[in-house]
């Protein structure tokens, strides 16, 4: 079973329309997750970051952490063009390392 | 605004060289990273640098590879052989304090190793 899993997509939704994307995991020690945008071309850029579960919301995103179902999600709001990336979740324990998902590619369309 | 800078953007060697990429890290940031990512793979961690040490390392930052900041500006990674499956985008990233919620990465440089 692979530490993190992640659906590729690619998700296509229209303009406006509410996204949902997710990971689920298998460590049991991950404490700290995060979530990253990725335009093509270009590095990751940290979007979320959550400690242990909860729920987290920053302008039209919300991360989600359920470590009892080893689950996380983050929700896009009102999603734009502009959103079209690929989204990467990671997360890690105690150590400074983090486990990175395969990323999911996004397409809002107009 | 600040930035990561990474170059070359495209590197081409043959397998067992040593290749060199280089960053310049945002310039009041004390902490650096570099990450892979092996075309359609995920992101994977390599190393971390702070005070001139590694702080942490990962299993795939064997003896081939190392790294230095050989001036108060530049990060390098170094890979001693370059293997085949070594192609991938590299990833430099630093950060002010030993934290990834402020961690910024740079463009990357794709390595591609023939």
């Amino acid at each position: 079973q692979k530490e993190v899993e992640q659906d590729p997509g690619p998700l296509s939704v229209p303009e406006g329309a509410i996204v949902s994307l997710n990971c689920t995991y298998s460590n049991s020690a991950f404490q700290y997750f995060m979530w990253y945008r990725q335009y093509s071309r270009k590095g990751p850029e940290l979007l979320m970051y959550t400690y242990s579960s909860g729920n987290k919301e920053d302008g039209r995103f919300t991360a989600q952490v359920d470590k009892s179902s080893k689950y996380i999600s983050l929700f896009i709001r009102d999603s734009q063009p502009s959103d079209s990336a690929t989204y990467l979740c990671a997360m890690r324990g105690g150590s400074y390392i983090p486990t990175f998902g395969r990323g999911t590619s996004l397409i809002v369309h107009p | 605004e600040p930035e990561v800078t990474q170059t070359p953007s495209h590197q081409v060697t043959q397998m067992g060289q040593e290749v060199i990429l280089r960053c310049v890290p945002i310039s009041n940031h004390l902490y650096f990273y570099w990450y892979r990512q092996i075309l359609g793979q995920k992101v994977e961690f390599l190393v971390s640098f702070y005070n001139n040490e590694i702080s942490e390392k990962s299993e795939i930052f064997d003896d081939q590879f190392s790294v230095e900041r050989p001036d108060g500006s530049n990060f390098t990674l170094k890979i001693r052989s370059t293997k085949l499956e070594d192609s991938a985008m590299y990833f430099c990233a630093s950060s002010e304090w030993h934290t990834d919620t402020e961690a910024f990465f740079g463009q990357g440089t794709r390595l591609t190793v023939v």
